[in-house]
């Protein structure tokens, strides 16, 4: 079956402006998660939903926000972009909530350059 | 609160040699143990959960609870098993799955 899918791949964007990352998750999955990765940081847990409700948060400032659709597919925005949000963003599904009992895959995430 | 550390960035070995990485969590409840795996210009991966009590790829990790580590190990280190290894805790109940730092592995030949 398809994997995890995420669009677009790559964006350039501008110091105040806003974005907006989409992810499809495998056919089936209900929760999708999204996740900020960073070679000084690592992994970081931004969001999770599940049945288009946010069951889960991390923590990152109001100008991080997501939402699911009635199909699982999600989006995430980040308004007023500074140069500290450029980084890659993983979305994640799995067919539960969290990663208790149930696997999650990723896709090949979104890389985000803010200038 | 749930936090990972994996102590290490950086861990080099030659082929053939064993190989240890190290993951210690905090987590006052019973955890689930997760090892990632992210190849060169592949996605993140499962590589083993510690429910499972699985080998994958030669791996093993075994959880110990009263050093709250769920250390990753490889008798003999092969070069395709050069990556970037990330440790993850899922708490009790629906909650979010947290990662550690990261550790990449270089196998030598």
């Amino acid at each position: 079956k398809a994997g995890v899918t995420q669009t677009p791949r790559y964006l350039i964007k501008t110091r105040g402006q806003q974005v907006t990352l989409s992810c499809s998750p495998i056919s089936g999955h209900r929760s999708v998660s999204w996740y900020q990765q960073t070679p000084g940081q690592g992994l970081q847990f931004l969001f999770e939903y599940f049945s288009e409700t946010q069951r889960n948060k991390g923590n990152f400032p109001g100008r991080f926000s997501g939402r699911q659709f009635s199909n699982s597919r999600s989006e995430m925005n980040v308004s007023t972009l500074e140069l500290g949000d450029s980084a890659l963003y993983l979305c994640a599904s799995s067919l539960g909530l969290g990663g208790r009992g149930y696997e999650q895959y990723f896709g090949p995430g979104t890389r985000l350059t803010v200038t | 609160a749930q936090r990972v550390t994996q102590p290490e960035k950086l861990l080099s070995v030659f082929k053939g040699a064993p190989v240890e990485l190290k993951c210690n969590y905090s987590y006052s409840g019973s955890p689930e143990l997760f090892w990632y795996v992210q190849y060169s210009r592949q996605r993140l991966q499962l590589l083993l959960r510690h429910i499972s009590r699985e080998s994958i790829k030669g791996f093993t990790a075994d959880l110990n609870k009263g050093e709250t580590s769920f250390h990753l190990k490889k008798p003999f280190a092969q070069e395709e098993d050069s990556a970037m290894y990330y440790c993850a805790l899922s708490g009790e109940g629906a909650q979010k799955l947290v990662f550690g730092q990261g550790t990449r592995l270089t196998i030598n030949p």
